[in-house]
């Protein structure tokens, strides 16, 4: 049974390009959130999608934007890169309405130049 | 404003020594609580959760923590210390249920030392 997976590992961007993260969740798993996590700083929230439909929202621009497809899986996009932006990026599913199944992937890390 | 303070950023202890990690919560209602760890290049993977009842909680790989309403605190514990436990820490809310986000802590990092 695979776990979280997420592609790529790694990126490299400059300022002002636009990026595509993806996701695709553990076995079973129908709901996907989004934390991005700066260097030395805890994950924070992102945005949350359960049946194809941002469910939540954390406190981002709306350069961040999403999606989820039926098969579960989801993309982050960001556009108009920042070199703030540079963060290691998760992905975290689960079933819908059970915290306690929530799986964490390893996460792409961003590096925008 | 709700937050989730970890007082200590870095800390280091000798291999078989006792350990506790500090995690404070600010919030109107006890919230849900969760300790994650997270090793270098890796995701987070979580130790234990803490949802309502019994206010000690046992976690894998040997960690436990308690809840403590009074002092609004949910510190992590272990009773000896292995070198692959050398890691960051995060403490986690989850404000209640039905709220899908959860907010972290800015970590603590764990040095073992022979």
């Amino acid at each position: 049974d695979a776990g979280v997976t997420q592609s790529p590992t790694h990126l490299i961007k400059t300022r002002g390009q636009q990026v595509t993260l993806r996701c695709s969740p553990k076995s079973g798993h129908d709901t996907v959130s989004w934390y991005q996590q700066a260097l030395g700083q805890g994950p924070q929230f992102i945005f949350q999608y359960y049946e194809e439909e941002e469910r939540q929202r954390g406190n981002f621009p709306d350069r961040f934007s999403g999606h989820q497809f039926p098969n579960y899986s989801s993309e982050l996009n960001v556009n108009a890169l920042l070199l703030g932006d540079s963060a290691l990026y998760l992905c975290a599913t689960r079933i819908w309405g059970v915290q306690e199944t929530q799986y964490f992937g390893p996460g792409t890390r961003l590096l925008v130049l | 404003a709700q937050s989730v303070t970890q007082p200590d950023i870095h800390i280091t202890v000798s291999e078989g020594a006792s350990l506790e990690l500090r995690c404070n919560y600010s919030y109107g209602a006890t919230p849900y609580l969760f300790w994650y760890v997270q090793s270098p290049g890796q995701g987070l993977q979580l130790l234990l959760k803490y949802f309502s009842g019994d206010t000690l909680v046992q976690g894998i790989k040997g960690f436990e923590a308690e809840f403590k309403r009074s002092q609004s605190s949910f510190n992590l514990r272990k009773p000896s210390v292995h070198w692959s436990d050398a890691a960051e820490y995060f403490c986690a809310v989850v404000p209640n249920f039905g709220n899908e986000k959860l907010t972290f802590g800015t970590g603590t990092r764990l040095t073992i030392i022979p």
